[in-house]
C-alpha cells in the first residue's frame, strides 16, 4: 500500500468546518482512499473512502484531488466529539488482504 | 447487530509470561485482524484471519500467533512477553476478504501492561 503524509496536528474552534489534507503522491490507479479516527481510549472507527469522486455521509464529506495525489476531508461543523486523531490510508483493490496501514495521522483538537 | 469486543480490556502480566486476548467479530463478518498500537503511534498490522486459517502476516515475530473459530471469534497470543509489547491490542473484523472498498470494525481494544 502506498504512504500517505497528514500534518502532525490540527486546530479547530467548535461549529466551525475543518478541512484536513492528506498527500498521496504516489497513489496507484487503484488505490481507494480510506478515512478512519481514533476517539481517546476507543478503537479506530470508519469516517468515509473514496476512488475517485468526492463523497458524501452522515460524519464527513471527502474530497479528492483531479490527480488523486491529495484528498481532503472535510467536517462540516466540529463539534467537541471530533476531536481524535484521523488517519488517512490507501487500500489497493488488487492482491490486498485487507490490511490497513496506519502512519501517524492528524491530531484535531476542537476548542469550544 | 452486535459491534466487535474485545476482553479483557486491561491486562497487566508479568516478562516472560504468556497471554491470550480475545475477540468476538461484528455478526456476519468472516475476517478478524489484529493489531498493536504503541502510545502515540498508529496501529501496526500484526495478522489477519479468514475462514480459521492465518491470510496474512505483519512484521512480528512467531511468539506472535492467533487463532480464529468456527463462529469467526479470535484469540491473540503472545508467549514470552517483553517489556515493549505493552501497547493497545486492537482487534478488526470485516466482510468479505479483500474487499477495500468496505470498511473494517474495531473493538475497543485490550490495553497489556508488561512488568
Amino acid at each position: 500500500d502506498a504512504k500517505t503524509t497528514q500534518p502532525n496536528s490540527m486546530e479547530s474552534n467548535e461549529e466551525e468546518p475543518v478541512h484536513l489534507p492528506c498527500n498521496h503522491s504516489t497513489i496507484s490507479g487503484t488505490d481507494y482512499i480510506h478515512w478512519y479516527r481514533q476517539l481517546p481510549s476507543q478503537g479506530p472507527e470508519y469516517v468515509i473512502h473514496g476512488l475517485t469522486s468526492n463523497v458524501n455521509n452522515r460524519m464527513a464529506s471527502l474530497a479528492i484531488a483531479e490527480d488523486r495525489k491529495s484528498s481532503t476531508l472535510i467536517l462540516h461543523r466540529a463539534t467537541l466529539r471530533d476531536a481524535a486523531v484521523y488517519y488517512c490510508i490507501l487500500r489497493d483493490v488488487k492482491g490486498s488482504q485487507g490490511n490497513l496501514i496506519f502512519g501517524k495521522g492528524t491530531k484535531l483538537s476542537v476548542k469550544p | 447487530e452486535t459491534g466487535v469486543t474485545q476482553s479483557p480490556t486491561h491486562l497487566i502480566k508479568t516478562r516472560g509470561q504468556q497471554v491470550t486476548l480475545r475477540c468476538s467479530s461484528q455478526s456476519g463478518h468472516n475476517t478478524v485482524s489484529w493489531y498493536q498500537q504503541a502510545l502515540g503511534q498508529g496501529p501496526q498490522f500484526i495478522f489477519q484471519y479468514y475462514r480459521e486459517e492465518e491470510n496474512g502476516r505483519g512484521n512480528f515475530p512467531p511468539r506472535f500467533s492467533g487463532l480464529q473459530f468456527p463462529n469467526y471469534s479470535s484469540e491473540l497470543n503472545v508467549n514470552a512477553l517483553e517489556l515493549d509489547d505493552s501497547a493497545l491490542y486492537l482487534c478488526a473484523s470485516s466482510s468479505p476478504l479483500g474487499r477495500v472498498n468496505t470498511e473494517a470494525f474495531f473493538g475497543q481494544g485490550t490495553r497489556l501492561t508488561v512488568v
